[in-house]
């Protein structure tokens, strides 16, 4: 089974800054997810990527899949980025299901203005 | 707007008793999934299906209950015999597709409560 790890688990910000947060993972994927959960608990889809770069407005996901590693970027961070993000890989070959889906623990992300 | 509907918010119940959580989606999605939040943990899968009909057991299926008798609808029950019940419960979805895998559409969740 896959493991999933994040880093940082908990983060603190001024508006403004630019964040990074990290997943790194055990085994080979065939896709990453980045997921955004909201402090009353519904869980919003970013990102969903298999290699290189993808972009949406001010977020940033990029994948490495040589050393098994994800990163999660935002630029001029803002409070109502303030949520919790959920890095999940999706293990073995073809035959696409979500059920492959292995969840990291997330990592806390607070934006002070 | 199409989504998922997950119902109710909060659920509260004395320990013995089954009790079913709802979930409905308007996505025409094919598959649908149970997700328990603990806190400090990953998401866990608890069942999953991929098709009117069908069902799969997750990784933490032991005390729990599916049906998906329409493709809109996915209810869970907790029953009596799951050890730890309180938990956050997520419902999702995603077509089923490509070998990539699909984007998830999750509902709000419910926080359910046995004492």
């Amino acid at each position: 089974k896959n493991e999933v790890e994040q880093s940082p688990q908990n983060l603190t910000a001024q508006e403004g800054e630019f964040i990074t947060i990290n997943c790194s993972y055990s085994v080979g994927i065939s896709a990453l997810h980045w997921l955004q959960q909201h402090p009353g608990g519904g869980i919003v889809s970013l990102f969903m990527l298999s290699s290189g770069k993808k972009k949406h407005g001010r977020l940033i996901a990029t994948i490495n899949i040589q050393e098994k590693h994800s990163s999660l970027h935002i630029t001029a961070s803002h409070p109502r980025d303030s949520a919790v993000y959920i890095c999940a890989v999706r293990s073995g070959g073809s035959g696409g299901s979500n059920y492959k889906l292995t969840f990291g623990k997330g990592t806390l992300l607070t934006v002070n203005p | 707007d199409g989504g998922i509907t997950q119902s109710p918010k909060y659920l509260f119940r004395k320990e013995g008793q089954n009790v079913t959580l709802s979930c409905e989606q308007n996505l025409n999605h094919d598959a649908m999934y149970w997700y328990r939040q603990d806190p400090g943990q990953g998401l866990r899968l608890i069942y999953y299906s991929q098709i009117v009909n069908d069902f799969q057991k997750g990784d933490i299926a032991e005390g729990y209950s599916v049906s998906r008798e329409k493709k809109e609808s996915f209810p869970l029950t907790v029953t009596s015999a799951q050890k730890n019940p309180t938990a956050f419960y997520l419902c999702a979805s995603s077509n089923r597709d490509s070998s990539l895998g699909s984007p998830l559409h999750f509902g709000n969740g419910t926080r359910l409560t046995v004492t």
